[in-house]
């Protein structure tokens, strides 16, 4: 069994500061996937950035960046530089890719104070 | 990334009524496509996953008789629920894939409910 944990039900940031998502996850799967997605009120889920767990190397995208610890099978999220747009709830999620669904966290409520 | 289609995009139906929400993936073919089930204020369910030509996996709880899926093509996957009932009332995704990286691709969902 999978299980994708974020034990931070919100988050709070002023604009333009640097925020942390914590996520842990729990798999026996070798080829696992990490993902972190934002879902805006429009609820259109939007990949922000991805992690293959056999890779040491933590993925950056412009703004966002990950701390992958493969041992501690924690996958956080740094969100730098904040913006007002970023607000909105934000999921981890892992999977073992191909034809397996994705297992979701219970996702964390980001706020941005202006 | 692709984009992936859903209509409509909000239903109100009468229980006991079925209904029938489709996902589309408008540029490139998806050899599997999945749905998952939102409910207010909390995370996804992958209900379940379709492969184009075969029968959907369903996830422990999901009642494949209440939930009928079908992937006939490479582009579309529909999701029937049967004889709905308030409690069926939720908000429903689905994601095509596989992408890069073995991404997917979400749609923007269907919000159902059921009066």
């Amino acid at each position: 069994a999978q299980t994708v944990t974020q034990s931070q039900p919100e988050m709070s940031v002023q604009e333009a500061e640097t925020v942390t998502l914590s996520c842990t996850y729990d798999t026996s799967e070798s080829d696992y996937y990490l993902f972190w997605y934002k879902q805006p009120p429009s609820r259109q889920m939007i990949l922000v950035i991805r992690q293959e767990a056999y890779k040491q190397q933590n993925a950056t995208e412009n703004r966002f960046s990950v701390n992958f610890q493969k041992a501690a099978k924690s996958f956080s999220l740094k969100i730098s530089d904040s913006q007002l747009g970023d607000a909105a709830m934000y999921f981890c999620a892992g999977g073992r890719g191909g034809a397996d669904g994705l297992t979701f966290g219970k996702g964390t409520h980001l706020i941005i104070q202006p | 990334g692709a984009v992936v289609s859903q209509h409509p995009s909000w239903v109100i139906c009468k229980s006991g009524t079925s209904v029938k929400i489709e996902c589309r993936s408008l540029d490139f073919q998806a050899t599997t496509m999945f749905w998952y089930r939102q409910f207010p204020k909390q995370s996804l369910m992958l209900m379940a996953t379709s492969n184009e030509g075969s029968k959907a996996t369903y996830e422990q709880g999901v009642e494949k008789d209440k939930f009928l899926i079908n992937h006939a093509s490479l582009t579309l996957s529909t999701l029937t629920v049967t004889s709905a009932h308030p409690e069926d009332s939720s908000f429903y995704i689905c994601s095509a894939g596989p992408g890069t990286l073995y991404e997917q691709y979400f749609g923007p969902g269907t919000r159902l409910t059921v009066t």
